[in-house]
């Protein structure tokens, strides 16, 4: 149980154009879902909390113009990265908790590649 | 705030050899502490886990303990295998905040 699948896998894009990352909890309800950037050979970056019904929360020095985030269900967060450029090429990561279990990690998809050239 | 340091890398190691990567955190409160495992080009997947303190999480022939005195939650496994190369992250679980903190990661190349 607790599996999360994150689409699409990799994608490539054009300089100017936008993406979406879909986030989706197979098997359980999660009100929140979490998502992270990785630059190759690095750790991963909290970018902001998506919140079910509600708007996302964004951490420091992240543009929420620029990375829109929308949880409109219990078991679905999107992640739309508008006028992408070249540096924003990286690992995009969504995790999810199963609800009430706060101690027992968090279930992670499998991270999309995202290139823009 | 929360942090984790983790034993830099890149860690090699020959197969059978015996695996030690050190993590230790500063935190508030009584966190839950995780090591993920992330395979070349794929997510994080949770690798152990303990919830509180002296609690041995252990899977897949690697262990580590929660040692509240230290601060620390340093991945041991006796005998390491080619399969077990990956990154390996440690993390911690503020059950308030409801979001983790990772180390920087340790990446494993164990050679036959």
């Amino acid at each position: 149980g607790a599996v999360v699948s994150q689409h699409p896998s990799w994608v490539i894009c054009k300089s100017g154009t936008s993406v979406k990352i879909e986030c989706r909890s197979l098997d359980f309800q999660a009100t929140t879902m979490f998502w992270y950037r990785q630059f190759p050979k690095q750790s991963l970056m909290l970018m902001a909390t998506s919140n079910e019904g509600s708007k996302a929360t964004y951490e420091q020095g992240v543009e929420k113009d620029k990375f829109l985030i929308n949880h409109a269900s219990l078991t679905l967060s999107t992640l739309t990265v508008t006028s992408a450029h070249p540096e924003d090429s990286s690992f995009y990561i969504c995790s999810a908790r199963l609800l009430g279990t706060a101690n027992y990690g968090y279930t992670f998809g499998s991270g999309t590649r995202l290139t823009v050239v | 705030g929360d942090s984790v340091t983790q034993m830099e890398g890149p860690v090699t190691l020959s197969e059978e050899a015996f695996l030690t990567i050190n993590c230790t955190y500063t935190a508030t409160g009584y966190p839950s502490l995780f090591w993920y495992v992330q395979y070349p080009g794929e997510g994080l997947q949770l690798l152990l886990k303990a919830t509180k303190a002296d609690d041995k999480g252990s899977n897949k022939g690697f262990e580590a303990t929660y040692r509240k005195e230290t601060t620390s939650f340093h991945l041991e496994k006796g005998s390491v295998q080619v399969s077990d190369s990956a990154v390996y992250f440690c993390a911690l679980g503020n059950t308030n905040a409801g979001k983790s903190t990772f180390g920087d990661g340790t990446t494993l190349t164990v050679k036959p």
